[in-house]
């Protein structure tokens, strides 16, 4: 996972509440993604950032928000938790000059 | 607006045949394309990627086979193993390390 850090790895709420994924590389990496993986459909963008204080909304940002104060963390914001966010989150970054991205291990979330 | 199609959602072969996952793309600005391989519990990585000014590109048993004019780029696993059996991802982005679109997945089960 080149360095790419997530916490944390399974996390259950109930409807309404909130939380953060947090996720962190060491690596200075100025490009970094979040995605949700639902069964059967695939990796879809969530936000993205390109470098600290820069950041864009992706194909499905409706109830998620995120911040980059650092180059470093990426923070993904639930605030209200609806079963449809019922997923697994991954983070990834980009080392510059490169095209490969890199995957975090994931946040299984569950909203009951 | 589903950008990669892939094909088949799932495929089973026989342990020493060949594998073959298929994806399709619609724009035309689009010009790196890598598949990702992801076992359960973990997140995506990358297997191979290549760009459009290559016909083909292998690394050991895996080859990329790409058809600009179609738009169809494909995952060859030449003598298949059991330990290739996972879930595999392509994905499309353009110039400038824009955010890869990623096809819905083929889950691969190899069979002794």
């Amino acid at each position: 996972n080149a360095g790419v850090t997530q916490t944390p790895k399974f996390r259950i709420l109930k409807i309404g509440q909130s939380m953060t994924l947090q996720c962190a590389q060491d690596m200075n990496h100025n490009y970094m993604y979040w995605y949700r993986q639902d069964p059967g459909m695939g990796l879809k963008l969530i936000y993205y950032s390109v470098g600290a204080g820069i950041t864009d909304k992706g194909e499905v940002p409706n109830g998620y928000n995120v911040s980059r104060s650092t180059t470093e963390d990426f923070p993904l914001r639930l605030e209200l938790a609806a079963p449809s966010q019922t997923s697994v989150y991954f983070c990834a970054s980009i080392p510059t000059g490169t095209d490969t991205q890199y995957f975090g291990p994931g946040t299984r979330l569950t909203v009951l | 607006q589903q950008q990669v199609k892939q094909s088949p959602q799932s495929l089973i072969v026989q342990k020493g045949g060949i594998s073959i996952i298929n994806c399709a793309y619609e724009n035309t600005a689009f010009d790196y394309f890598p598949w990702y391989q992801q076992f359960p519990g973990k997140g995506p990585a990358l297997l191979i990627a290549i760009r459009p000014d290559v016909s083909e590109k292998k690394e050991g048993r895996f080859t990329i086979s790409f058809n600009k004019s179609a738009k169809q780029f494909s995952l060859h696993i030449m003598d298949s193993q059991p330990g290739d059996s996972a879930t595999y991802f392509c994905a499309a982005s353009s110039k400038g390390n824009t955010p890869l679109v990623f096809g819905k997945g083929t889950r691969l089960s190899v069979i002794a």
